[in-house]
């Protein structure tokens, strides 16, 4: 069974470009969470969907971020135009809404550096 | 809201050796409670987690976690470390209605000496 899934797990850009960063959560969740790892502020939650629907995106730090969920299987966060201080791990997890607490399932995160 | 501190940045131990890694919540309910391990280049996985029931809980790798409300905690303990437990280990509070959302502490990076 897949696990989260994505991509790409490492990219470089130039400041002021538009940045992709994609996950494909496991089938059957419908939670997806959107984190930025940076060794200054550790783990941030950035925004998170419940049934493709944004819930909390109070984590986002400006408008440069979007973040979109078009369907179950699929999200995007885009950072545009991406600075160099945009440069850290950014994690995709997703779990499965359902009474009680579950556990959140992390990806492999993707590597971003904005030169 | 709520928040969770770990006031442990690093901590080395031999292997073998005991561990104990200390995590503090902020919460006025009774939280939901969580330990993830992150191996280097990797992303994070759950070691265990507390809901309800007996405070003592058992997780994967000999893992377990004491639930003690007196003292808003929720250490991570393993008797006898191995070299590959190496990882940095961060504890999460969950609020209940918060939609599995999770708060996460900073860390604790674990170096094992051989």
């Amino acid at each position: 069974d897949a696990g989260v899934i994505q991509s790409p797990r490492h990219e470089v850009t130039e400041m002021g470009q538009e940045v992709t960063l994609r996950c494909k959560p496991i089938s059957g969740h419908n939670s997806l969470f959107w984190y930025r790892q940076t060794m200054m502020r550790g783990l941030e939650l950035l925004i998170y969907f419940n049934n493709n629907v944004p819930i909390d995106d109070s984590g986002m730090p400006e408008d440069r971020f979007s973040a979109k969920m078009p369907n179950a299987s699929f999200s995007t966060l885009k950072i545009q135009p991406s600075e160099p201080r945009d440069s850290a791990v950014y994690f995709c997890a997703s779990s499965r809404t359902s009474g009680a607490y579950n556990e959140q399932f992390f990806g492999p995160g993707t590597r971003l550096t904005v030169l | 809201a709520q928040s969770v501190t770990q006031p442990d940045i690093h901590i080395t131990v031999s292997e073998g050796a005991s561990l104990e890694l200390r995590c503090n919540y902020s919460y006025g309910a009774t939280p939901y409670l969580f330990w993830y391990v992150q191996s280097p280049g990797q992303g994070l996985q759950l070691l265990l987690k507390y809901f309800s029931g007996d405070t003592l809980v058992q997780g994967i790798k000999g893992f377990e976690a004491e639930f003690k409300r007196s003292q808003s905690s929720f250490n991570l303990r393993k008797p006898s470390v191995h070299w590959s437990d190496a990882a940095e280990y961060f504890c999460a509070v969950g609020a209940a209605g918060g939609g599995n959302k999770l708060t996460f502490g900073t860390g604790t990076q674990l170096k094992v000496e051989l």
